[in-house]
């Protein structure tokens, strides 16, 4: 079955430093890629997506590569702030989404 | 604007009642999930619809059923709430050949 493999967390980052968080997938067929973000409180929000081999999905500065060869989708921001502290689940599908366990970003001032 | 609400936002329950989350989506989507939220498990897909009367098993569903007799709403029960049950709740639903979810802001329920 599918399977997302994700950074263990919490991770923990000073304000403008880079970002970078590891996802890996198992699948059958031709899935797509996504990044959701969990802001304290509230439900998922889609932060990006990628829906075939070379895609770039990108938002708010965030930025991800879906990578076949490699199965990753591995999530990266240049300047992380202080509003970014979320949790990050990196997630699969088609129609049914398959979730990592979440990465937990803080980031200190 | 479209959106999709989850009811109650909180629950407190006993051990052995049983217990209903409400989903309502307005964006006429036949694709709706349950999905719950552990520590060190991410979400966990418990039942999902592709359609009216359609309804599926996710990875986690013992002790859990849904219904869906109109597009909008997929109510999800827990038949006798257990306290391995103690979670966040949250219900997706997306379009047909769609791959984007929206999820609701999610149930945190409590049995004690």
């Amino acid at each position: 079955g599918n399977s997302v493999t994700q950074m263990e967390g919490p991770v923990t980052l000073s304000e403008e430093a880079f970002l970078t968080i590891n996802c890996t997938y198992t699948a059958t067929g031709y899935p797509s890629l996504f990044w959701y973000v969990q802001y304290p409180g509230e439900g998922l929000q889609l932060l990006l997506k990628a829906t075939k081999a070379d895609d770039k999905g990108s938002n708010k500065g965030f930025e991800a590569t879906y990578r076949k060869e490699t199965t990753s989708f591995h999530l990266e921001k240049g300047s992380v702030q202080v509003s970014d502290s979320a949790v990050y689940f990196c997630a699969l599908s088609p129609e049914k989404l398959t979730f990592g366990t979440g990465t937990r970003l803080t980031i200190i001032p | 604007d479209a959106e999709i609400t989850q009811s109650p936002r909180h629950k407190i329950t006993e051990t052995g009642r049983q217990v209903t989350l409400a989903c309502h989506q307005t964006w006429n989507h036949n694709n709706m999930f349950w999905y719950r939220q552990d520590l060190g498990h991410g979400l966990r897909l418990i039942h999902y619809s592709y359609g009216v009367q359609d309804t599926n098993k996710g990875e986690v569903s013992d002790g859990y059923s849904v219904s869906r007799s109109n597009t909008e709403d997929l109510p999800l029960t827990l038949e006798s709430a257990a306290s391995s049950q103690t979670s966040v709740y949250f219900c997706a639903s997306s379009r047909t050949g769609e791959t984007e979810a929206f999820f609701g802001q999610g149930t945190r329920l409590t049995v004690v």
